[in-house]
């Protein structure tokens, strides 16, 4: 089955710098990557996602890359605001089944 | 649109007893997804439908969980009997099923049910 790494595991940026958070996956037939942002307390929402097709999207301050060859992708998030701050979860996906990283904690400082 | 609709929010209750957790998908989506969120484990999911049937159940935990799916419209999941380490929360999600390849749609959370057995 689908294993999924996510670095780091915590992450502290000071408000306005960038914050970048990877995964890996090891199925090569994963083809869809969402990542979702989840505020304590709270459901995990989407935030973007980027399909296998495609290398790099991006939506506001918030970009996804996608290496298919070394299977990692990661989320950029730039001019970070402290509501930003949360936990990030990425996920591989094949066959409609999502399979997510152990979360990333970004905290970001004002 | 209300978005996936979960019930009760919180639920304590006593070891043993019988548990049961309620969702209502999006209108209009097709698959739905129970999981559960730990410290330890993380999200975890438990069990899929697609067209109320039931496609993956491997990640239900034990016999004590059973799932159904009786219409579009609701779901189950029920714990019987409840252990004190099936405290966590369990959220369910639902999706458009993308075509015949089974192409990957985004899934939509509820607000998740806080479940603690004492």
């Amino acid at each position: 089955g689908e294993n999924v790494e996510q670095h780091p595991s915590t992450l502290s940026v000071q408000e306005g710098d960038s914050a970048v958070i990877k995964c890996t996956y090891s199925d090569s037939a994963s083809n869809y990557f969402p990542w979702y942002k989840q505020e304590l307390g709270k459901r995990p929402q989407l935030i973007i996602d980027i399909r296998s097709n495609v290398g790099e999207k991006k939506d506001q301050r918030i970009a996804v890359t996608l290496n298919k060859t070394a299977k990692h992708f990661s989320l950029h998030i730039t001019e970070t605001q402290p509501e930003d701050s949360a936990v990030y979860f990425c996920a591989a996906s094949n066959f409609n089944k999502f399979y997510f990283g152990s979360g990333t904690k970004l905290n970001v400082k004002p | 649109d209300a978005g996936v609709i979960q019930s009760p929010r919180h639920e304590v209750t006593e070891m043993g007893q019988e548990v049961t957790l309620r969702c209502k998908p999006i209108s209009g989506h097709n698959s739905l997804f129970w999981y559960r969120q730990t410290m330890m484990r993380g999200l975890e999911l438990l069990i899929y439908f697609n067209n109320n049937v039931p496609i993956d159940d491997s990640g239900m935990p034990e016999d004590r969980f059973s799932a159904k799916m009786p219409n579009a419209s609701f779901s189950t999941l029920k714990i019987q009997p409840s252990e004190p380490r099936d405290s966590a929360v369990y959220f369910c999600a639902s999706s458009e099923r993308g075509g015949r390849d089974w192409s990957n749609q985004p899934q939509h959370f509820g607000d998740g049910t806080r479940l603690s057995i004492l």
